[in-house]
């Protein structure tokens, strides 16, 4: 089994910071894949951005990009130029990459990231 | 495209009586699951299914039950409603094959509580 561990349950930053969420998971997988999932207030899941473990290269989207480090296990969120939208929960996840079935997305706690004026 | 929908948002049962949370999702999607989430936690997974007739157990199956008749319907049903199943429910799609890897697409949620 997967574990999905999220070490901040809460931070905050000024408004125009950059700000990075910890993410480390534990697993057997050599094919899977990680995900940072965003939930505002208005509780909707919003993917932030994903990760194929067989890519060496760090995914970006904008303002967001991540630090993988497979050896170390380790999928970190840098946030740049936060702004007050950027105020959620945000969650990682993992997703093992199986041939036939599916296992679902296993999430961490999450951390609650907000975003000061 | 509605994308993927759950009725109802929210939901007060008393315990023991049983009700089903709807999902529909109108993206031709073979693979759903619904998941739960409780305060300080992440989402974890109930029951999943990858195409119409198939359905399996995810990590918190117990006290819910699960068909899958369509590709576009996936209810979950409590048969018999406890406290510890006070939760937000969320039902989840992706595309087939390695379109589950990209993304999952979540319904908006629903609160359900069991007094």
């Amino acid at each position: 089994a997967q574990t999905v561990t999220q070490s901040q349950p809460e931070m905050s930053v000024q408004e125009a910071e950059t700000v990075t969420l910890s993410c480390t998971y534990d697993t057997s997988e050599n094919n899977y894949y990680l995900f940072w999932y965003k939930q505002p207030p208005s509780r909707q899941m919003i993917l932030v951005i994903r990760q194929e473990a067989y890519k060496q290269q760090n995914a970006t989207e904008n303002r967001f990009s991540v630090n993988f480090q497979k050896a170390a296990k380790s999928f970190s969120l840098k946030i740049s130029d936060s702004q007050l939208g950027d105020t959620a929960m945000y969650f990682c996840a993992f997703m093992k990459h199986s041939g036939g079935g599916a296992d679902g997305l296993t999430f961490g706690k999450g951390t609650h990231l907000i975003i000061q004026p | 495209n509605a994308g993927v929908t759950q009725t109802p948002k929210f939901q007060v049962l008393k315990t023991g009586q049983s009700m089903t949370l709807q999902c529909a999702q109108d993206m031709n999607h073979e693979y759903m699951s619904w998941y739960r989430q409780d305060p300080g936690m992440g989402l974890r997974l109930i029951h999943y299914s990858v195409g119409a007739g198939i359905t399996d157990q995810g990590e918190v199956p117990n006290g819910y039950n699960v068909s899958r008749s369509t590709t576009e319907d996936f209810p979950l049903r409590l048969l018999s409603a406890a406290p510890s199943q006070t939760s937000v429910y969320f039902c989840a799609s992706s595309p087939p094959g390695q379109g589950r890897y990209n993304e999952q697409f979540f319904g908006p949620g629903t609160r359900l509580t069991v007094l």
